[in-house]
């Protein structure tokens, strides 16, 4: 049984650029949530989504948005990159809040 | 507003020494609290989940419990080997919300 996936696992972008990150949840579970990670921090929520919307969001500015899809998985779009969006971006998955999450490798962005 | 800390933030042990890790939150009405691993660049891999109406979890030489009264969860190992060295994250939902709040975590290094 396929854990949470995500691609790519590297990439370098520019300063200005727009990103976009896949997240496929364990299956089973519906519900996606997006982490920020910075070198020595704990990860920082960016927003849930949960039904195709998003139901809940942290205190990230609009030009990190997201999607989920009908078949649950989702993905992160993130405009005009600065050199501190530069993180580790971690999707977790979950049939239910009370049940805990499962995250995935995570995908390593590097803002240049 | 929760809020998730962790102490020490970094630990090194001889091999087969027995050691705490201590997480504390502000927000006692939780509905579980949820402890992960997390080696170097990598993503978070889910150890232990205990439920709100459960004071302790145990899987192998894991033991954590959890004490809402007192806004507190410990992990304890048993017997550390080289293979414990690494980062572990306590996590506990916000209050009225799906946003799980990470503490910084504890990075731990056994020595052989």
């Amino acid at each position: 049984d396929a854990g949470v996936t995500q691609s790519p696992t590297h990439l370098i972008k520019t300063r200005g650029q727009q990103v976009t990150l896949r997240c496929s949840p364990k299956s089973g579970h519906d519900t996606v949530s997006w982490y920020q990670q910075a070198l020595g921090q704990g990860p920082q929520f960016i927003f849930q989504y949960y039904e195709e919307e998003e139901r809940q969001r942290g205190n990230f500015p609009d030009r990190f948005s997201g999607h989920q899809f009908p078949n649950y998985s989702s993905e992160l779009n993130v405009n005009a990159l600065l050199l501190g969006d530069s993180a580790l971006y971690l999707c977790a998955s979950s049939p239910g809040s009370v049940y805990g999450y499962t995250f995935g490798s995570g995908t390593r962005l590097t803002v240049v | 507003k929760q809020e998730v800390t962790q102490i020490p933030a970094a630990l090194s042990v001889p091999e087969g020494e027995n050691l705490v890790l201590n997480c504390s939150f502000t927000d006692s009405a939780i509905y579980n609290l949820q402890w992960f691993r997390q080696d170097p660049g990598k993503g978070l891999t889910s150890l232990l989940l205990i439920q709100s109406s459960q004071r302790e979890q145990t899987s192998g030489r894991l033991n954590a419990s959890l004490d809402k009264s007192s806004g507190r969860s410990t992990l304890y190992i048993a017997a550390s080997q080289p293979g414990d060295s690494a980062t572990y994250l306590c996590a506990a939902p916000n209050t009225g919300g799906f946003k799980t709040i990470f503490g910084a975590g504890t990075r731990l290094f056994v020595k052989a």
